[in-house]
């Protein structure tokens, strides 16, 4: 099973150029969700959807975008990039039920540099 | 405000002995779900083991139990029988019901496995 793919696995962009990482579930997962870690600290949730045509902002929103056209794909578009945007960028997904004791499938995460 | 908080930067543990992880955290919500979380060196973060703030048994998944405290906010993963393989960055989370959509990390826990 492929669980939950996040493509590319590694990025360098320059101050100033955007990009779009990649994710995808083959679970039929309803909710998803896009966290940044920093080096030596936790996830911090950026944003997530409930499901297709659903989004809402997390935690840290600011400099980035998402869209959920289908149940399967969330892309995480990151406009005019900044180095505070270095981080290691990762995708999960979970069932879908409030207060719900699933734990999230997250993929293998992209690491991104800005310079 | 930080709601989890892992006051443990890193730890050793000989192999074969048990290890205790500490995790606090702050709510006021009386429904939640505690989890916790592997991250190898690989970088995948690795779902083993929930609790939930009603459940009166703590929860345990093979060598994994979570000891719960309500009283005292606390939720510390232990692992019995330490092996090499248990070597990882631990993050322990959690998730209010009435905002089931973000689910808040600690900073984490280094464990080192010696032979």
């Amino acid at each position: 099973n492929a669980g939950v793919t996040q493509t590319p696995k590694f990025r360098i962009l320059k101050i100033g150029q955007s990009m779009t990482l990649q994710c995808t579930q083959d679970m039929n997962h309803n909710y998803m969700y896009w966290y940044r870690q920093d080096p030596g600290m936790g996830l911090k949730l950026i944003y997530y959807s409930v499901g297709a045509g659903i989004t809402d902002k997390g935690e840290v929103p600011n400099g980035y975008n998402v869209s959920r056209s289908t149940t399967e794909d969330f892309p995480l578009r990151l406009e005019l990039a900044a180095p505070s945007q270095t981080s290691v960028y990762f995708c999960a997904s979970s069932y879908s039920r409030q207060g719900a004791n699933y734990g999230y499938t997250f993929g293998s995460g992209t690491r991104l540099t800005v310079v | 405000a930080q709601k989890i908080t892992q006051t443990q930067p890193g730890m050793f543990v000989q192999e074969k002995e048990a290890v205790t992880l500490d995790c606090t955290y702050d709510t006021s919500d009386q429904s939640y779900g505690l989890f916790w979380y592997k991250q190898p060196s690989s970088g995948e973060m690795i779902f083993l083991i929930y609790q939930g703030s009603y459940d009166e048994q703590n929860a345990t998944e093979g060598r994994y139990s979570l000891n719960f405290q309500k009283a005292r906010k606390s939720a510390n993963l232990v692992i019995s029988a330490s092996q090499l393989g248990d070597s990882a960055m631990y993050f322990c989370a959690m998730r209010e019901a009435i905002n089931n959509n973000d689910m808040r990390f600690g900073a984490g826990t280094r464990l080192t496995v010696k032979p």
